[in-house]
């Protein structure tokens, strides 16, 4: 298996400008996480989906974010606008429920916010 | 209640020494516990778990030490080596493998350097 692929991997734009992070989770998995990780806040939990459907995101900053999972095998990460602290490394992460707790991470996409 | 408390927030070993990293809950529906490795650059990837009914689990020179009455559970690194350099990640999942699903909870990570 691929592994969870997580696009582009580097993103730099300037503030005010609409991110659009792109994440494809392990084929036959039914959960999808979106991570965010800073020096500061460590890796926070954003939001998270069960057969495609959000089932917690309370982790969401604010309303500039938004997540959406179309179909099982494709998730977006939408910041409208941008701002400098959102400068992060993000991850998206999947899992199977008959795996416990395994969480499997992609790459991660390294966003600078000029 | 949801946090999980991890220290050292950097440690620095010698080869061939033993590392050691706490972490520590509140939630007692805590019942899996994960401990992530991540490399500069890298996404964090699942290096040993641990449920609460055993109090140790090992896998080569990696064990998880599990105290349930203390809330407690730590990682030893046995003849640590310079490729073992990488932050460490303990975390909590409650309703592991139940219908339900409850998030990860990570700890704050440790910053391990192994000099040779």
């Amino acid at each position: 298996d691929a592994g969870v692929i997580q696009s582009p991997r580097h993103e730099v734009t300037e503030m005010g400008q609409e991110v659009t992070l792109r994440c494809k989770p392990i084929s036959g998995h039914d959960y999808l996480f979106w991570y965010r990780q800073t020096m500061m806040r460590g890796l926070e939990l954003l939001i998270y989906f069960n057969n495609n459907v959000p089932i917690d995101d309370s982790g969401m900053p604010e309303d500039r974010f938004s997540a959406k999972m179309p179909n099982a095998s494709f998730s977006t990460l939408k910041i409208q606008p941008s701002e400098p602290r959102d400068s992060a490394v993000y991850f998206c992460a999947s899992s199977r429920l008959s795996q416990g707790g395994e969480q499997y991470f992609g790459p991660g996409t390294r966003l600078t916010v000029t | 209640q949801q946090q999980v408390k991890q220290s050292p927030q950097s440690l620095i070993v010698q080869k061939g020494g033993i590392s050691i990293i706490n972490c520590a809950y509140e939630n007692t529906a805590f019942d899996y516990f994960p401990w992530y490795q991540q490399f500069p650059g890298k996404g964090p990837a699942l290096l040993i778990a641990i449920r609460p009914d055993v109090s140790e689990k090992k896998e080569g020179r990696f064990t998880i030490s599990f105290n349930k009455s203390a809330k407690q559970f730590s990682l030893h690194i046995m003849d640590s080596q310079p490729g073992d350099s990488a932050t460490y990640f303990c975390a909590a999942l409650a309703n592991a493998g139940g219908t339900s699903y409850g998030k990860l909870t990570f700890g704050q990570g440790t910053i391990l350097t192994v000099h040779p």
